[in-house]
């Protein structure tokens, strides 16, 4: 199984602020990463995928990067409804499997 | 507009059986990988069972495999979830997501989730 690791567990900023999540692989799995966010009491939704690839209707603030076990997803000047958990999964293999997440708070 | 409406969640016991169904409506479910995911209430994201578009690819994570049954009707355009044999670590909102597309499994779209409880 195909471990993700996401650090930190908590980051507290300041809106307009640049933050930058890390996600790592127990293996290589190319680019096969996407990330998502979930604000509370919702369905988490797809901002990034093949890790660096928006989903439609994401801005373009949201921004990911990597390959083979190390990724990131940079958040530029952070609004205010940017403040969530923010999980990776990847698709390389089976099982599917997600990160533990990283919630981004309010400072 | 793609939508994803689960529905059949509800409070169990152990041992008990429940099918949750998953409508969709806004695309062509035909074409396109079909996923479970499941979350306890504040706690992560757990891979439960992706069904192909044609449903003669399955998969199943190794803690509910031999008890849950994914499945799907095109024609009707539903996704469904056989529970069997609950466990209480069972519990939890359970979504259903659509993928990317029949082969690439990142999850486009998601229900608003139905809430499993099991408890003794």
């Amino acid at each position: 199984e195909i471990v993700l690791t996401q650090s930190p567990a908590t980051l507290s900023l300041f809106p307009g602020e640049t933050v930058t999540l890390s996600c790592r692989a127990s293996q290589n799995i190319n680019t096969y990463i996407a990330w998502y966010q979930q604000k509370p009491g919702q369905s988490p939704s797809l901002l990034i995928y093949d890790a660096s690839n928006r989903a439609t209707g994401i801005p373009a603030r949201f921004s990911g990067r990597g390959s083979g076990t190390d990724f990131t997803l940079t958040i530029s000047s952070l609004e205010p409804e940017d403040f969530a958990l923010y999980y990776c999964q990847q698709r390389s293999d089976w099982p599917l499997t997600f990160g533990g997440g990283t919630k981004v708070e309010i400072k | 507009e793609v939508q994803l409406v689960e529905s059949g969640g509800g409070l169990m016991k152990p041992g008990e059986s429940l099918r949750l169904s998953c409508a969709t409506s806004g695309f062509m479910i035909d074409n396109y990988a079909m996923t479970w995911v499941r979350q306890t209430p504040g706690k992560g994201l757990n891979w439960v069972a992706t069904s192909s578009g044609n449903g003669g690819e399955i998969h199943y994570a190794d803690s509910v495999k031999g008890r849950f049954t994914i499945s799907r009707d095109n024609s009707r355009k539903m996704l469904y979830l056989q529970m069997d044999r609950l466990k209480v670590e069972d519990t939890a909102i359970y979504y259903c997501t659509k993928a990317m597309t029949n082969l690439n499994q990142h999850l486009h779209s998601w229900g608003q989730g139905t809430l499993v409880t099991v408890s003794p």
